[in-house]
């Protein structure tokens, strides 16, 4: 079976310094690879995501994520945080359910991101 | 295009009784996804429906019912409650279904069991 580990159940991180949150899959199938945001009170939200193409992706508010399938690995980067990235980050990975035809979309057990000011 | 809505956003009901939570999805997206969030578990897939269909089930007892209507509306059923149930009930709907569609979420309803 499929699974995802997100290694840090909490990162506290200074404003203005770099973060990386972790996550590693297990699939011995293609695999599509998402990180969602949960804000408090909230649904998940997009932050981007690998398909196929190039292993580095970004999102529109600066975080960067690498695909590295050797290490089945989909890190999620950020040079320089902010008060306002202070959130709840999912790692998800989606493939075809066993005889195909839609997707099984299995997520970690998520990573509390604390910006300290 | 309106988001995925979900309502109510918050249920306080009593061990026994019957809850019954609506998700309408972003319109033109077919494909309804259920999700059971708690702290100690993260996100637990309940099931998948797709034209009216379902097309996948997570391992939760039959307690845990739902349907999708024509109109891809779709109502998650939990019966005879349990302390356990407390839980934020999350909603995703996406375009196709498929293992390259991301999914789009609703804000969730908040499930209390006492």
């Amino acid at each position: 079976a499929q699974s995802v580990t997100q290694l840090d159940s909490q990162v506290p991180v200074f404003e203005e310094a770099p973060v990386e949150l972790r996550c590693n899959y297990s699939s011995s199938v293609s695999v599509y690879l998402f990180w969602y945001v949960q804000y408090p009170n909230q649904g998940l939200q997009l932050l981007l995501k690998y398909l196929s193409g190039s292993t580095l992706v970004e999102s529109i508010n600066g975080f960067e994520a690498e695909f590295n399938k050797s290490q089945t690995s989909f890190h999620l980067r950020k040079p320089s945080v902010h008060i306002s990235d202070t959130a709840e980050y999912f790692c998800a990975v989606s493939d075809q359910a066993p005889g195909g035809g839609y997707q099984k979309v299995t997520f970690g057990i998520g990573t509390k991101l604390q910006v300290i000011p | 295009k309106a988001g995925v809505t979900q309502t109510p956003r918050y249920l306080i009901k009593t061990r026994g009784q019957q809850v019954t939570l609506s998700c309408s999805p972003i319109s033109g997206h077919r494909s309804v996804s259920w999700y059971q969030q708690t702290p100690g578990q993260g996100l637990q897939f309940l099931f998948e429906y797709f034209s009216e269909t379902q097309r996948n089930k997570g391992n939760f007892p039959g307690r845990f019912s739902g349907r999708q209507f024509s109109n891809s509306r779709s109502e998650m059923n939990v019966s005879t409650l349990e302390l356990g149930d407390s839980a934020l009930y999350l909603c995703a709907s996406s375009q196709t279904g498929q293992f390259n569609s991301p999914l789009h979420f609703g804000n969730g309803t908040r499930l209390t069991v006492t």
